[in-house]
């Protein structure tokens, strides 16, 4: 089974920063990555699926990047709704997250 | 528009079943690879089972032989039957959908929590 490894598993920011997660997968899984955003209390909501490719009405200061065994979700222009916590997913297997804070 | 709409959550005693449900509206259900993913309360997700077009089910180790999916296409409806559960089974079990293997869980219902306790 493919295994799916965030980091950081915190993160610190402020609004109108940058922050940048990363996920590898224990082996190549070419651009086959999707990322979420979980507020409290809600369900996950995808944000970019295929690596790269920006969900429809997800702003366009999330971006996605990467392939292989390693990928990034960027975001930039930090607004006070993007404190959440980030999932990378891959087939059955997720990340252990990455909260916003 | 498309959505979820979960049920069936509640308290059960160890050992005991429960029946979760997973209504779709504006979509056919049948259409959809549908999965169930859970999340103990401060802790991250975990995929639990998924259900094919074709009917074909997959389980994790870790509920495989106490769960089972099944679908009423009539109701447009998927249930998850658990049986024999255990403590470590307390989340909140989420249903998503996606078009089948490799595609993103594009829409999830609201999640439904389950508590095994005595």
């Amino acid at each position: 089974d493919i295994q799916m490894t965030q980091s950081p598993s915190s993160l610190s920011a402020s609004v109108g920063g940058r922050v940048t997660i990363t996920c590898r997968a224990s082996q190549t899984i070419t651009n086959s990555l999707n990322w979420y955003q979980q507020r409290p209390g809600k369900a996950p909501r995808l944000l970019i699926y295929g690596a790269s490719n920006l969900k429809s009405g997800v702003p366009s200061r999330f971006r996605g990047g990467g392939s292989g065994t390693y990928f990034t979700l960027t975001i930039t222009s930090l607004q006070p709704e993007d404190f959440a916590t980030y999932y990378c997913q891959h087939g059955d297997s997720f990340g252990q997250g990455t909260k916003l804070e | 528009e498309v959505q979820l709409e979960q049920s069936g959550g509640g308290l059960v005693h160890p050992g005991g079943s429960l029946r979760l449900s997973c209504a779709a509206s504006g979509f056919t259900l049948r259409s959809y690879w549908i999965h169930w993913v859970r999340q103990v309360p401060g802790k991250g997700l975990e995929w639990v089972s998924r259900i094919t077009t074709d009917g074909r089910t997959r389980f994790a180790d870790s509920v495989n032989g106490r769960f089972t999916i099944s679908r009423d296409d009539t109701r447009n409806t998927l249930y998850l039957q658990m049986n024999s559960l255990r403590a470590e089974d307390t989340a909140v079990y989420f249903c998503a959908r996606d078009e089948g293997s490799g595609t993103p869980l594009d829409f999830w219902g609201q999640g439904t929590l389950v508590t095994v306790s005595s």
